[in-house]
């Protein structure tokens, strides 16, 4: 079983900020690691999907960076929207199983 | 939006009884995983499957047991339910290649009462 761990557990911003969440995991045995964002009352739904050393991705305002070597990952938020409040799961996959942390609730007040 | 689906998607049921949760895909994907979701623990995997009547225990798998007969149905069984076992349930599924997502079933609210 992975240890992923994730931070903060919950974050409350202002429309307009930036904020970031971590995701740490063993660095032994890295397959992949996924973003997911997940919103009250639905599913999760993936956001990215990281496999290389150095990889960066985005889309629109979200981004992530992933350092395999030291077990971390960063999910950044460029000008926080009210619409962007969810929960944030990252999610290692080692041997193709997923597992996840226990994900950052970030919400953000108009 | 990927094809899974979860049945039922809420149940109240009482201590001791048995319950059967389904979840059926139309992806063909391979893999097929039952996670719990709780406060503060976010989710825990409970069984897996990496194939027809291939199947494996998760981090929380007392107290379950899951039957895959075909590639399509994937089912979660509580022989006999518990307070603890109240929960919600994900079915998720995915391809084995880590280099794509996992889709996810809408969910299942069990209340064991």
């Amino acid at each position: 079983i992975l240890n992923v761990e994730q931070s903060p557990q919950s974050l409350h911003v202002q429309e307009g900020d930036s904020t970031n969440f971590t995701c740490s995991f063993p660095s032994s045995n890295f397959y992949a690691l996924h973003w997911y964002r997940w919103e009250t009352a639905k599913s999760p739904e993936a956001l990215f999907v990281m496999t290389l050393n150095g990889d960066e991705k985005k889309k629109g305002r979200i981004s992530a960076t992933l350092n395999t070597k030291e077990g971390y990952s960063y999910l950044y938020i460029k000008g926080s929207q009210p619409e962007d409040s969810a929960t944030y799961l990252c999610a290692q996959i080692g041997s193709y199983i997923p597992t996840f942390g226990r994900g950052t609730s970030l919400i953000v007040h108009p | 939006d990927a094809g899974i689906t979860q049945s039922p998607r809420h149940k109240v049921t009482e201590t001791g009884t048995p319950v059967t949760l389904r979840c059926h895909q139309t992806e063909n994907h391979r893999y097929m995983y039952w996670y719990r979701q709780d406060p503060g623990h976010g989710l825990r995997l409970i069984h897996y499957s990496y194939g027809v009547k291939d199947t494996d225990k998760g981090e929380v798998s007392d107290g379950y047991s899951v039957s895959r007969s075909k590639t399509e149905d994937f089912l979660l069984t509580l022989e006999s339910a518990t307070s603890s076992q109240t929960s919600v349930y994900f079915c998720a599924i995915s391809e084995p290649r880590g280099n794509t997502e996992a889709f996810f079933g809408q969910g299942t609210r069990l209340t064991v009462v």
